[in-house]
């Protein structure tokens, strides 16, 4: 079964440029989640999608940040404009459903913001 | 608030000792509690969870114990292996809608 892919693997920005990661979930996992990990902290959830629609998008900075899922499959999450402390790991998880809870997560994505 | 403390931040035992790391959290209502094991430039990977209807899970070298009245719970690791250091993570779901929240992690470190 293959796992959760995210694409790229790294990406180095200079502030207030953009940025759009991409993250392809498990096949016929619904629920899809966007982490945010800076080193050496734990991963902070950004979103929480439940098929195409918003679950939980509380810690999400909506003044730069957003978050797609069209189709209920493929997400992409977006940072305009960038800023230094974004610098971080951007982690994608699925997972069958919000009651099949168990998260299966990508590589990431490192971001570096100069 | 949707909170999950661990402690230890760092952790070093010698090959063959066991581990223990903790975690607490916030929400009465929270029901699932794994735990995921991070290795350098990758992501988090799940070794084991636990639900609330149950107090141990073992799986090998692995076995994680919940008190839910005290609202806190553990991994521990016996016979540790050098490839066992490694960044560990406890989460719990709140809200009941699979909201993840993780710890703040533990630096686990083997030394042969």
């Amino acid at each position: 079964e293959a796992g959760v892919a995210q694409s790229p693997r790294y990406k180095i920005i200079e502030k207030r440029q953009s940025v759009a990661f991409w993250c392809n979930p498990i096949s016929g996992h619904a629920t899809l989640y966007w982490y945010q990990q800076i080193l050496g902290q734990g991963p902070k959830l950004l979103i929480q999608f439940q098929n195409n629609g918003v679950v939980d998008d509380s810690q999400l900075p909506k003044d730069r940040f957003s978050a797609e899922r069209l189709k209920g499959v493929d997400s992409t999450l977006k940072i305009q404009p960038a800023k230094l402390e974004d610098s971080a790991v951007y982690l994608c998880a699925s997972s069958i459903d919000r009651v099949h809870t168990e998260a299966f997560f990508g590589q990431g994505t490192r971001l570096t913001v100069v | 608030g949707e909170n999950v403390e661990q402690h230890p931040s760092t952790l070093s035992v010698q090959e063959g000792d066991s581990a223990v790391i903790k975690c607490t959290y916030s929400d009465s209502a929270s029901n699932y509690f794994p735990w995921y094991k991070q290795e350098l430039g990758k992501g988090p990977q799940l070794i084991i969870d636990i639900r609330s209807n149950v107090g141990e899970k073992k799986d090998q070298r692995i076995a994680v114990t919940l008190n839910k009245t005290a609202k806190h719970f553990s991994l521990h690791i016996t016979e540790t292996q050098p490839e066992d250091s490694a960044v560990y993570f406890c989460a719990a779901i709140y809200n009941q809608g699979g909201k993840l929240i993780f710890g703040q992690g533990t630096e686990l470190s083997v030394k042969p």
